[in-house]
């Protein structure tokens, strides 16, 4: 198993522009998450699913969109990048919530926006 | 709503000496607790959970953690520290039963390795 993959490792947007961070995992875990991680601060949740077709906002969703069209699949989209948004991006999945089943991070993208 | 508190945003301590990373949780329910640590440029990795079983937890690479509900607190410890050892730590938390809404995490510990 690969585990939970991340695409691009590194990115550099310039300001107003967009684009799709890719997440995929191999576990068939049903709930996916998608963090960001600021310099000195824990990560903070952006978007969750519970499952294909189904997905909430977490405590910082401003900005961003996802889709989960798959069990697999979780991207998420930056329309209109903004310096904000500077941060490093962590997907990760569990089997099920809370209740003791860890959460499988995958490797993070870093992102700038200038 | 639920919070983690890292007491200390770095610890420095010698190679061989022991480690302690302190977590202070807020929870509603019953909690589930979690440490993850993060190497240089990494994703994170569990080290230990605690999920309303034994308060006393061992988990990977020599580390444990006790839950000790009186005083809300997950603190982490390893007996004698290793050069690899240096990373950042994150104590996490998540409310049984509430849901699918991800994990609350501190702001993390970062670990210094004197040799």
């Amino acid at each position: 198993n690969a585990g939970v993959t991340q695409t691009p490792k590194f990115r550099i947007l310039k300001i107003g522009q967009s684009m799709t961070l890719q997440c995929t995992q191999d576990m068939n875990h049903n709930y996916m998450y998608w963090y960001r991680q600021d310099p000195g601060m824990g990560l903070k949740l952006i978007y969750y699913s519970v499952g294909a077709g189904i997905t909430d906002k977490g405590e910082v969703p401003n900005g961003y969109n996802v889709s989960r069209s798959t069990t697999e699949d979780f991207p998420l989209r930056l329309e209109l990048a903004a310096p904000s948004q500077t941060s490093v991006y962590f997907c990760a999945s569990s089997y099920l919530p809370g209740d003791g089943y860890e959460q499988y991070f995958g490797p993070g993208t870093r992102l700038t926006v200038t | 709503a639920q919070s983690v508190t890292q007491l200390d945003s770095h610890v420095s301590v010698s190679e061989g000496t022991p480690v302690l990373l302190r977590c202070n949780y807020s929870s509603s329910y019953s909690p589930s607790l979690f440490w993850y640590v993060q190497h240089p440029n990494k994703g994170l990795q569990l080290l230990l959970k605690y999920t309303s079983a034994a308060t006393l937890v061992k988990g990977i690479n020599g580390f444990e953690a006790e839950f000790k509900k009186s005083e809300t607190s997950f603190h982490l410890t390893k007996p004698s520290a290793h050069m690899s050892d240096a990373a950042e730590y994150f104590c996490a938390v998540s409310e049984s039963g509430g849901g699918a809404d991800g994990l609350t995490f501190g702001k993390g510990t970062h670990l210094i390795i004197q040799p």
